[in-house]
């Protein structure tokens, strides 16, 4: 186990609605980074948080949005659900100075219908 | 071209065969790579790093061809518990990962 948490681990929606999925990271872990994994497909990098602000960001629409924490816990809110935005949300941890070495949570699987 | 492409799979071999899955990436600046597993529903795990030419950890050796700009991931003495898709990954500019689209692999017994 990676000690990254997140929750919920399922959830469903209807095309509109609002999602907040949040993530615990691994103790000492100061950036947390989100993924979108459509079925069959790799991760897509969606945003990465480090100290609380957007470190980067991937090809996704303003409706996903985010936030991470003082304490670096991170939320991941998408608005105005799309079919499409079905998928399993993964948050993913990692040290300072080791961005690229990620620790990934068991993920949040969303259903729109 | 993709930022990172590997093979389409899926890969079905037997207990004990030796499988190669290879990757190839556009951004000739990149200087780390990774080849995480993942199994069914479940998140991506780290299998290996590859810094420079290669690395090797028991059964499983990654190896990294700069001019090519490709990387591969050989097992050998392949067992049931390896069946997973195994996904190559590549850090982008601002430290996220870009991912290939994984490559299915199950063992057979």
């Amino acid at each position: 186990e990676t000690g990254v948490t997140q929750s919920p681990t399922h959830l469903i929606k209807t095309r509109g609605q609002q999602v907040t999925l949040r993530c615990s990271s691994q103790s000492g872990h100061n950036t947390v980074s989100w993924y979108q994994q459509a079925l069959g497909q790799g991760p897509q990098f969606i945003f990465q948080y480090y100290r609380e602000e957007e470190n980067g960001r991937g090809n996704f629409p303003p409706r996903f949005s985010g936030l991470q924490f003082p304490n670096y816990s991170s939320e991941l809110n998408v608005n105005a659900l799309e079919l499409d935005d079905s998928a399993l949300y993964l948050c993913a941890s990692s040290l300072p100075g080791d961005q690229e070495t990620q620790y990934f949570g068991p993920g949040t699987r969303l259903l729109v219908l | 071209r993709k930022e990172v492409e590997q093979d389409p799979g899926p890969f079905n071999v037997p207990e004990g065969a030796t499988v190669a899955f290879n990757c190839t990436y556009s951004n000739s600046a990149s200087q780390s790579f990774f080849w995480y597993r993942q199994d069914c529903r479940k998140e991506p795990k780290l299998l290996m790093s590859v810094y420079s030419s290669g690395n090797e950890d028991g059964r499983f050796t990654a190896q990294l061809n700069r001019a090519s700009q490709y990387i591969s991931l050989l097992i050998r003495d392949s067992k049931l518990s390896d069946s997973a898709t195994y996904l190559c990954v590549v850090p982008g500019s601002a430290r996220q990962l870009t991912f290939g689209s994984g490559t299915q692999l199950t063992v057979l017994p």
